[in-house]
Formats: structure tokens, sequence, C-alpha cells
């Protein structure tokens, strides 16, 4: 089974309208990590925001929110008011595991969404 | 800091060909991932270390490719022979932000002819 899933390869959005990333995701693991990479046309993985499976709130980062339903496993990527800038990859990962001070734990990256913003 | 530091950001070659990608990671950090991109598989894990020290191969895809760390602040990807199927985009990338994130290199594009 494949542990992250994302299953919009596309998806397009005009310039300052929301748009809502799906990602869903498989562990048996009680501590994870979900995380949100943009890759823009360059190539650069770039981080985008963080939710740990005991965080009680949604993470926020500026424009990013991330829908995490722990139940449903779903930890969805909200961008507000879209910018051309935004057309980019958008990858969701996992960490499975605890959060260990001075080692990191590898990522399973979902297979990404592309997303076209138009004016 | 300089962030992850991949060379060569292109590399083209003939099948056959030794190909050795360099990754100079983040001071301080101590884990160091090797991952590979392409259109068909995505993004895999081929191997990380930590304390330079392997933790996991299992993604390697078969003896031609190899890895080392022989210190904190270089590692090597090499692919020898190199075979077409191998043209990829390689990452090299450094954990870990307060949060678990890894730190990602601009990334050595292969391909093999």
């Amino acid at each position: 089974a494949q542990k992250i899933t994302q299953t919009q390869p596309g998806m397009f959005v005009q310039e300052k309208e929301a748009v809502t990333l799906d990602c869903t995701y498989d562990t048996s693991d009680p501590s994870y990590g979900l995380f949100w990479y943009k890759q823009p046309s360059s190539g650069e993985m770039i981080f985008l925001i963080y939710q740990g499976s005991y965080d009680q709130q949604n993470a926020t980062e500026g424009r990013y929110s991330l829908n995490f339903q722990k139940a449903r496993k779903s930890a969805n990527l909200v961008i507000s008011a879209s910018q051309l800038g935004d057309s980019a990859m958008y990858f969701c990962a996992m960490r499975e595991g605890p959060l260990r001070a001075g080692t990191a734990s590898k990522l399973t990256f979902g297979t990404g969404t592309r997303l076209q913003v138009t004016l | 800091d300089a962030g992850v530091i991949q060379s060569p950001r292109h590399e083209v070659t003939e099948m056959g060909q030794e190909v050795t990608l360099r990754c100079k990671p983040i001071s301080g950090h101590n884990s160091l991932f090797w991952y590979r991109q392409t259109m068909m598989r995505g993004l895999e894990l081929l191997i990380y270390f930590n304390n330079n020290v392997p933790i996991d191969d299992s993604g390697m895809p078969e003896d031609r490719f190899s890895a080392k760390m022989p210190n904190a602040s270089f590692s090597t990807l090499k692919i020898q022979p190199s075979e077409p199927r191998d043209s990829a985009v390689y990452f090299c990338a450094n954990g870990q932000g307060a949060r678990g994130e890894l730190f990602f290199g601009e990334g050595s594009r292969l391909t093999v002819l």
C-alpha cells in the first residue's frame, strides 16, 4: 500500500482564490509527522509546512494551512489567496516515528500535484 | 549558512561511464539523505546516513550504485557503470530542522545517453 497518496495529478486555480491539495497517508505508528514541499520549475525542494501527529491545532504558515483530519488520515494543504508564483509541484511527505534529537528520519513522498495558477 | 551544495548541477555522460555526484551538507546536521526523482517513480530514497554511518540503503537500485560519507562535510553517490535508465535528478538532503524537515540541495540532473 502507498504510504502517501496524492490523487490530484494537476489542479488549476484562479489568482486570489483558495485551493486545497489533497493528501492521505497510511501508517500504524502513533507518532509521525506530515510535511508539504513545493517544487517550482527551477527544481529546488522548498519546505512549506509541518504537522505533528499529536499536534492539537492545524498548522499554519502565512498563506499555507494544513487541514489535518487524523481519523481520516488526511493532511490537505490549503493555499489562500493564490498567486502566480504558487504555480509549482507540491509534494506531501511523512516521517514515521517520533521526532528525535540529533538525527533526522527519512521522509516518504507522494507523487505530487502540479498546481497552475491562472489570471 | 550556504545550505546543501551539490555538484555537478548537470551531467551528461555515455552509457558505461562512471558518474560521481557530490554533496556538501549543512554543517552541524548529522543526517544525510540521497533521493532520486524521475517522472515514473517520483521521489525515491536511495540511502541515508546518520553520523556518517549508512543506516538504510534498501533503496539503492543495484550494485552499480554506491554511496559514501567519509566525514561530516562530504558525501558521494557513485554509479558505475551508468545506464540510460539512471537518468534522473539526484537530490542530497540534510536534516534536520526543528520540526524534522529536510533541507534539499538544488539537485544534480544526470542524463545517460
